[in-house]
């Protein structure tokens, strides 16, 4: 069975701030997704990583995978308050798309 | 393109009915998937499909059914609720497994 971790889960910083969020997940898999989600609202995706070593950058975040180790991080640099968001990474457990959540990380940044 | 279209946005049901959620997208997307999201928690796939006429079961299947009679359409249907299954229903859809997945606004779902 697939068990995905994200850490922490709650994480408040201040804006101007970097910071690192953690995804793990158990099994093998060369495809790892990123989304965010404001409160009471759907889901955007904002990374799809495909390889091993995979980095993808928009804006103020970056994502990367490691499928070797199992972990992916989504980096964020400098933070600003619009950022503030519940950010979920996702694992494809079959290579259809069959997806496999973290349990989020609420972000709050503060001025 | 109106994305992927989720009705109705919210419903209160008595337990033992019988409902179907619907989830219709303009994309010509191949791939398409069902989710409940419950309070503090992440997704967990219901059901997901990989074209017309093919589905399977991902985490949290039982309890629902799914079928896909066309590329666009793929309705939830929930057989007889049970108060578990109050949730947040979210369908999203993909062009293929490397493209990211485009969701639809949810489904907020009571079950007395």
């Amino acid at each position: 069975e697939l068990k995905v971790e994200q850490n922490p889960l709650f994480l408040s910083m201040q804006e101007g701030k970097n910071y690192t969020i953690y995804c793990n997940y158990s099994t093998t898999s060369d495809r790892l997704y990123w989304y965010r989600q404001d409160p009471g609202k759907s889901l955007e995706s904002l990374f799809v990583l495909l390889s091993n070593g995979a980095v993808k950058q928009e804006g103020r975040l970056m994502a990367s995978l490691d499928t070797k180790a199992r972990l992916s991080t989504l980096h964020i640099t400098a933070a600003v308050h619009d950022l503030s968001a519940t950010y979920f990474c996702a694992v494809d457990l079959k290579g259809a798309q069959k997806l496999v959540f973290g349990q989020g990380t609420r972000l709050t940044i503060n001025p | 393109n109106a994305g992927v279209t989720q009705t109705p946005k919210f419903q209160v049901l008595k337990t033992g009915q019988s409902m179907t959620l619907q989830c219709a997208q303009d994309m010509n997307h191949e791939y398409m998937s069902w989710y409940r999201q419950d309070p503090g928690m992440g997704l967990r796939l219901i059901h997901y499909s990989v074209g017309a006429g093919i589905t399977d079961q991902g985490e949290v299947p039982n309890g629902y059914n799914v079928s896909r009679s066309t590329t666009e359409d793929f309705p939830l249907r929930l057989l007889s609720a049970a108060p578990s299954q109050t949730s947040v229903y979210f369908c999203a859809s993909s062009t293929s497994p490397d493209q990211p997945q485009h969701f639809g606004d949810g489904t907020r779902l009571s079950i007395l």
